[in-house]
């Protein structure tokens, strides 16, 4: 089975503070995603990268930026947190002509 | 401009009784779509999913229909279960592409 691990259930950030999350999955799989999901709003997407090193924004990238280095993980990054960034952050990853595996989520509140 | 929308915010039905979600988009390039179920504090997980040359696609106790000239589908779940109560979530993809587009969701409750 294919698993994508998100690094933090929950979080907790200042106003400011600089956050990473982190995304890994273990299936070699070239595209993944980042999501946020607000009640109302379903999930948007903010990221995703077709293979290492490329990105393209998804519908609500500002605010945001992505890192993929390797294959296996892809990190997303608030520059300056915000409270309206509270939210629950989900990973998905995809074999290119496949399905989607999505993480657990990582449950973000910015105070 | 929300191309998949889910009207019905919340849904309650009887246990062993149909359980019938709707989904609506506005994008005609969509050509595949899927259902997936979230519980609280999970990733969301996959349903089921059809093509658009097809109308109609069944796994056990769910069935996903599609009319195209209404750009409309539906999930039906038949029983439902206590179990099936989660958040179900429509989303719709170009065949060429990656990208999965969300509707809002529909939170199913189903009581014993």
């Amino acid at each position: 089975d294919v698993k994508v691990t998100q690094s933090s259930r929950y979080l907790v950030k200042r106003t400011g503070e600089k956050v990473f999350l982190e995304c890994v999955q273990d299936m070699d799989h070239e595209n993944m995603f980042w999501y946020r999901q607000d009640p109302g709003l379903g999930l948007r997407l903010i990221y995703f990268s077709y293979d290492v090193k490329m990105k393209e924004k998804g519908d609500i990238p500002e605010g945001y930026s992505v890192s993929r280095e390797k294959k296996e993980r892809f990190s997303l990054i608030l520059e300056s947190a915000s409270t309206n960034q509270t939210s629950m952050y989900l990973c998905a990853s995809r074999l290119r002509l496949g399905g989607y595996t999505f993480g657990s989520g990582t449950r973000l509140t910015v105070v | 401009d929300q191309q998949v929308k889910q009207n019905s915010p919340s849904l309650s039905v009887q246990e062993g009784r149909i359980s019938i979600l709707n989904c609506d988009y506005t994008n005609s390039m969509f050509d595949y779509f899927l259902w997936y179920k979230k519980y609280p504090a999970e990733g969301p997980t996959f349903l089921i999913s059809i093509s658009s040359i097809k109308d109609k696609n069944e796994d056990g106790r769910f069935t996903v229909f599609l009319n195209k000239s209404a750009k409309h589908l539906s999930l039906h779940i038949v029983p439902s279960q206590p179990g099936d109560s989660a958040v179900y979530f429509c989303a719709a993809k170009e065949t060429s592409g990656s990208r999965l587009t969300f509707g809002e969701g529909t939170q199913l409750t189903v009581n014993p």
